[in-house]
């Protein structure tokens, strides 16, 4: 099984509100990743897991906090969303440590728009 | 600063023609370089992929074409298939982890 599942689908929240995306994979990988999609823009890394490890992008330092509260789970959560973060939020997982490059498994997404 | 970048933004063939879609990137360090596909509703997944120490991948009617010295690779998709419609996105990492994409070619392939 080759799947990375993220919920929900869609998600609607409010401008100064919190949200929290949640993604998981059973494939036993120990690197999870989380890009920002918008239109007509290059998919955007923002932060990722190398097993407990947590290592965010230095422009997104302050704006995105995750969690992984084991190996399968990881969450993506904004504090305050505002307009800007209006976009596709897609998770993505790979085994890292190898001398191969792996590939990245990604989820169907979770398109958020703030309102 | 775009680092991977993608030409066209978008492409039209008929069926049975080759589809050229166009990567370049920037950082020298970059040397694995995997072509990501994805359909309408569904998370990109991986279509091929090449490493900076070969010139050329083949995978069925999918070919990477790489020029370390200008920076440049292509993906050539012979015999396009209506089925190929799609946004390919092309992306660079240096070593296994942490991918920079491009923001993807649209391809439509008319019957």
């Amino acid at each position: 099984d080759t799947t990375v599942k993220q919920n929900p689908r869609y998600k609607l929240a409010r401008v100064g509100k919190p949200v929290n995306l949640i993604c998981s994979q059973t494939m036993n990988h120990d690197t999870m990743y989380w890009y920002q999609k918008k239109p007509n823009q290059a998919p955007k890394l923002l932060l990722f897991y190398y097993d407990k490890i947590l290592n965010r992008e230095a422009d997104t330092f302050e704006k995105f906090q995750s969690s992984r509260p084991n190996n399968s789970f990881c969450s993506l959560y904004i504090g305050s969303a505002g307009l800007e973060y209006s976009a596709m939020y897609l998770c993505a997982s790979s085994r890292v440590g190898g001398a191969l490059a792996e590939t990245l498994y990604f989820g169907s997404g979770t398109r958020l728009t703030v309102l | 600063q775009q680092q991977v970048r993608q030409s066209p933004q978008s492409l039209t063939v008929w069926e049975g023609e080759t589809a050229i879609l166009n990567c370049s990137y920037e950082n020298s360090a970059f040397d694995y370089f995997p072509w990501y596909q994805q359909f309408p509703g569904e998370g990109p997944a991986l279509l091929i992929s090449i490493l900076s120490v070969s010139d050329k991948k083949e995978d069925g009617r999918f070919t990477i074409f790489f020029n370390k010295r200008e920076k440049k690779l292509s993906l050539h998709i012979a015999d396009s298939q209506p089925g190929d419609s799609a946004t390919y996105f092309c992306a660079a990492s240096p070593g296994n982890y942490k991918p920079t994409f491009g923001k993807g070619t649209s391809l439509v392939v008319h019957p």
